[in-house]
């Protein structure tokens, strides 16, 4: 693994449902963050990891959840999915948080909500 | 509120200059970010600025006003391959990244 990785790559998903975005980093970044990107509009921040163990919310947490059990995994889960969650979602690092350090990002997961 | 302001789209030739402005308001400023995205792909970091001024690398330049809320990214010699999405992003008071929607860059032959 080289970065950070996300799967899946897409997902179709009928309402209702619960679905888990995986994102994994191995740089050992202690931030990390969820963002989704929708046409017309700037990234959004969803939720976010300054270090292992702790969790905050960002501008658009309101349907979504996560976990941060160690430092490389960053789960982002949809409990129940509605059509409004359909978006590009991207995962990011940095070396920490609650600093100006540089974001990198995974490939994103495109999920399309029915 | 915090609000981010670039242009949506920008066409320029192959070979010539292309300036891409975006003006900011937020609460609080620990810098700028300049991000490349191609479509289908992840954002890509191009430059940071923090201080007053022009940083040069390489093709691309980006300049900061902080009185103003003005920055701009300035791309030389334009080549195809600078067909993409340039997103500036203002890091605010709580280090949280605050994104413009991005400008679409549309180069031509």
């Amino acid at each position: 693994i080289a970065g950070i990785t996300q799967a899946p790559t897409s997902q179709i998903l009928a309402a209702g449902r619960r679905m888990t975005l995986r994102c994994t980093q191995d740089m050992r970044h202690n931030a990390m963050y969820w963002y989704r990107q929708d046409l017309g509009l700037g990234l959004r921040l969803i939720h976010y990891s300054n270090t292992a163990g702790t969790t905050g919310k960002g501008e658009v947490p309101d349907g979504y959840s996560v976990s941060r059990a160690n430092t490389d995994d960053f789960p982002l889960t949809l409990a129940s999915a509605v059509p409004s969650q359909t978006s590009v979602y991207f995962c990011a690092s940095s070396p920490s948080g609650g600093r100006a350090d540089t974001q990198y990002f995974g490939p994103g997961t495109r999920l399309t909500v029915l | 509120g915090q609000n981010i302001d670039q242009p949506t789209e920008m066409t320029a030739t192959e070979g010539a200059i292309v300036q891409i402005n975006c003006t900011y308001q937020t609460s609080g400023f620990n810098g700028l970010f300049w991000y490349q995205q191609h479509a289908g792909e992840a954002p890509t970091f191009l430059s940071y600025n923090v201080l007053d001024g022009l940083e040069e690398k390489g093709r691309f330049s980006s300049f900061l006003s902080r009185s103003k809320g003005y920055s701009y990214l300035l791309l030389k010699e334009l080549q195809m391959k600078d067909s993409a999405s340039y997103l500036c992003a203002v890091m605010d008071s709580n280090y949280q990244l605050i994104w413009g929607a991005g400008t679409k860059l549309i180069i031509k032959p």
